[in-house]
């Protein structure tokens, strides 16, 4: 079966970078793209970006983000990675990732990453 | 890049009722990439409708959506307790997704 197993809590300074890892197991990693969406304590779901896992690791990520988030896989480990950094505390937040069947319906999902930025 | 906006924020109702749910774009969606999730406290959310029409895998049939081009609707027929919970949608169109604001149904 799919399975989607994210990295553990952070807890960040101002100004640090966090690193969240998702592996991927039961299904042919390069063949989905994968998502990343995030939930602000009590707030609603906000889309990041999208890795392709073949294809060279094409990304597209939310004009919000872009120049602070970076998307990247390992197709020996089926482990999709998203670095943010520069962080505030406006991402604080829980960070899932997820997967497509086709391109646009979000699937399958992580259990979820709490980053916490605090200083 | 397009604004989703869910209406009504809340919307309160008994079980067996029925829940009528908007979805708004700023700009036209392609029905193909229009979607809603469910999701409960505590749980990441869950996929219920894709292509604005089409169930998931193992979605009651008193799950519907319909709509296309701006205005997008879900609706649960006869509510059942599991249902009280929030609901988004969401959009991907030129390499872009986005949600809506996200609408909770709430026992009246």
């Amino acid at each position: 079966q799919v399975q989607l197993v994210q990295s553990g809590a952070e807890v960040k300074k101002p100004g640090a970078s966090v690193n969240v890892s998702c592996k991927a197991s039961g299904y042919s990693f390069t063949n989905y793209y994968m998502h990343w969406v995030r939930q602000a304590p009590g707030q609603g779901l906000e889309w990041m970006g999208i890795i392709n896992p073949s294809s060279g690791g094409r990304t597209s990520y939310a004009p919000k983000l872009q120049g602070r988030v970076t998307m990247t896989r390992d197709t020996s480990t089926s482990t999709v990675y998203m670095e943010l950094s520069s962080l505030r505390s406006e991402d604080t937040a829980v960070y899932y990732c997820a997967r497509s069947n086709t391109v646009a319906d979000l699937v399958f999902w992580g259990q979820g990453t709490l980053v916490t930025v605090s200083s | 890049e397009i604004v989703l906006t869910q209406s009504p924020g809340t919307l309160s109702l008994s079980p067996g009722e029925r829940a009528t749910l908007s979805c708004r774009a700023s700009q036209s969606v392609s029905s193909s990439y229009l979607a809603w999730y469910q999701q409960k406290p505590g749980q990441p959310p869950r996929l219920l409708i894709y292509g604005a029409s089409t169930r998931a895998t193992g979605i009651p049939d008193r799950f519907s959506g319909s709509g296309s081009g701006t205005d997008f609707t879900l609706t649960i027929n006869r509510l059942e307790p599991e249902d009280f919970a929030v609901y988004y949608c969401q959009q991907y169109g030129s390499s872009r997704g986005t949600f809506g604001g996200g609408t909770k149904v709430e026992i009246k």
